[in-house]
């Protein structure tokens, strides 16, 4: 497995304002993606953290809502942008760790809430 | 139809019982599967993986898998309270990416 650390561990912010969270990994993976878990949910996949290319989204997630950066193997951030009440959610940043046999990670998750 | 179905819960089980948790998907070229558990407030931890058709065993926890029915299940023998989680199916697609079920909280009374 992997060490994986995600800050903040919780905020809360006011609607309008944009909060950036960052993802740190102990060892280079290929791998890196984020998810959303909104409460009572299960997991959505945000996107695909990609090293050096832009991030692949999902169907219902653009980038302009929720830019990714990775600039290197160990490391990516995630920003909520322009957030509203709907965005209060739980992000999580998830390392696969054996791109073979895609085992996946999470860190200890963002608990995010808009006020 | 879902990508990925769990049995409703909660599922209550008295302590010493096994506890069984099922899952369906919908995308046949999934070929990895994962279960999670995840504790209230915690991010989701890795339990099980399996990868070929039959039982997979660890300790005591034995998953079990079937690609001709699309099946896959979790077996918590001697379940104890602090098994107490929802527990999350993730088969990979295609894409090798996990799609994740809606999840079965697992309540395991003393």
């Amino acid at each position: 497995s992997a060490v994986i650390s995600q800050k903040p561990s919780r905020d809360i912010c006011q609607r309008g304002t944009s909060l950036t969270i960052q993802c740190q990994v102990d060892s280079q993976v290929t791998m890196m993606f984020w998810y959303r878990q909104q409460p009572g949910q299960s997991l959505t996949l945000i996107a695909t953290a990609n090293q050096g290319s832009e991030a692949t989204y999902e169907s219902g997630f653009v980038i302009d809502k929720f830019p990714i950066s990775r600039p290197n193997l160990t490391f990516s951030t995630l920003t909520v942008s322009n957030m509203s009440p709907e965005d209060s959610s739980i992000y999580l940043c998830s390392v696969e760790v054996n791109g073979l046999n895609t085992e996946a990670f999470f860190g200890q998750g963002t608990r995010l809430t808009v006020v | 139809q879902k990508e990925v179905e769990q049995n409703s819960g909660p599922l209550s089980v008295p302590e010493g019982a096994i506890a069984s948790l099922n899952c369906t998907y919908s995308d046949r070229g999934s070929q990895s599967f994962f279960w999670y558990r995840q504790y209230s407030g915690k991010s989701p931890e890795l339990i099980m993986s399996i990868y070929s058709n039959g039982d997979k065993e660890d300790g005591r926890f034995t998953a079990q898998l079937n690609k001709a029915s699309q099946y896959v299940s979790l077996l918590i023998r001697d379940s104890q309270p602090s098994d107490s989680a929802t527990y999350l199916c993730a088969p990979a697609n295609q894409g090798g990416k996990l799609i994740f079920g809606q999840g079965t909280e697992l309540s395991v009374k003393p």
